[in-house]
Formats: C-alpha cells, structure tokens, sequence
C-alpha cells in the first residue's frame, strides 16, 4: 500500500453539476498530481500542487480547479460537469516535483 | 506526434519466456523515466525508475537510450501475475524545473499457462 487514499471511490453526477474529489498523501510528501484516466488510455496530467500551490497544469479547461492544505491533502474541483469527463481521477504524491510519484486508488466518476 | 509512445500490444507470453517492449519519447530533455504497472481497474504502481546506466530489479530489466529517445523493459522467465499493462512515464522537465509525469497508453502483456 502507497498510503495515499482518496475519496469517495465512486460517484454518480448529472451533467452540468459540481463535483468535489479529495485526496490524503502519503506521510512525508509535499507534492500531489492529479490525473484522469479515461478506459483504454494513461493517465492525463491536469495539474500538480507542490506546498500548496499550483505548480504546472496540463489541457484541462479552467473548470478543473483544485486546492491543497498546510497538511498537504488535496481536493480536485470540477464545474459543470460534461459526459465527457467521466473517467478515473487518479491523486499521486510525491517527496517533490520529479520524483517518483505513488498513486491512491482512485475515485471512478460517471456522469450521466 | 505523441509524447510518448508505447506499442499497446497485448504480447501474449508463454509462462517462463522472455518478453521486452519500448517505449519512445519525444523530448529529448526528458530527465527522469519511470516504468508502472497498472491491473485492470487498478491505479498504476510504480515498478522501477529507469538511471542512464540501465538497471535490474530481479526478473525485471529496464534500459535507456537517450540518443534514440526509448526506454525499454524486458521480463524474464514471466510469471502468470506479470499480466498487466505497462505504463511508460518520462518526466517532462520544464525550463521553471518543475516535473510533469508524461504517461503512454501503455502495452499490455498477457502471460499464458
């Protein structure tokens, strides 16, 4: 076990809703990413936080947000939610920026 | 062009043999690399970095080519529970040095009885 978890593990939304994932990271990490996954491909980079802020994003649209805290846990946002964006939200961390990365088991979102 | 690419196979593999892959990226900066292996509806978990000087992890051997931009892993004598896909991952560093994990789709490979 990595020691990151995240939650909830599945979720149901309806288009054009909001949803709020969260993830704990592994004790000693200060660095977490966020990936989605969607069936038959890697993971995609949507951003990565590293002391509580931002520290790189890939192409996700605006309505992807995220936080993290002073005990380095982190929450990943999305607005308005699209089919499209169903998918496995996959938290990683990590020691820093580079290094290697040890991913939660993921939150399986659908929407409808 | 993708940034990195995998063959997604799948490599049906007798129990016992040997079974190796690439993986090629298109940034020649690229710093660190990583191969994970990811179970059917299962996060990806970290099976080794891959150092300049190529490196083994028991069974496990994974190689760098920088001048031809590939990585590679080769599996020996493959074991039924080394059916997975194979992700491999490269660290995209930036000029601000920060790390950006860059995944392929992954190759699978099915080991048979």
């Amino acid at each position: 076990e990595t020691g990151v978890t995240q939650s909830p593990t599945h979720l149901i939304k309806t288009r054009g809703q909001q949803v709020t994932l969260r993830c704990s990271s592994q004790s000693g990490h200060n660095t977490v990413s966020w990936y989605q996954q969607a069936l038959g491909q890697g993971p995609q980079f949507i951003f990565q936080y590293y002391r509580e802020e931002e520290n790189g994003r890939g192409n996700f649209p605006p309505r992807f947000s995220g936080l993290q805290f002073p005990n380095y846990s982190s929450e990943l946002n999305v607005n308005a939610l699209e089919l499209d964006d169903s998918a496995l939200y996959l938290c990683a961390s990590s020691a820093g920026t580079g290094y290697e990365q040890y991913f939660g088991p993921g939150t399986r979102l659908t929407v409808t | 062009r993708k940034e990195v690419e995998q063959d997604p196979g799948p490599f049906n593999v007798p129990e016992g043999a040997t079974v190796a892959f690439n993986c090629t990226y298109s940034n020649s900066a690229s710093q660190s690399f990583f191969w994970y292996r990811q179970d059917c509806r299962k996060e990806p978990k970290l099976l080794m970095s891959v150092y300049s000087s190529g490196n083994e992890d028991g069974r496990f051997t994974a190689q760098l080519n920088r001048a031809s931009q590939y990585i590679s892993l080769l599996i020996r004598d493959s074991k039924l529970s080394d059916s997975a896909t194979y992700l491999c991952v490269v660290n995209m560093a930036l000029a601000d040095s920060w790390g950006k994990l860059q995944f392929g789709a992954g190759t699978q490979v099915v080991v048979t009885p």
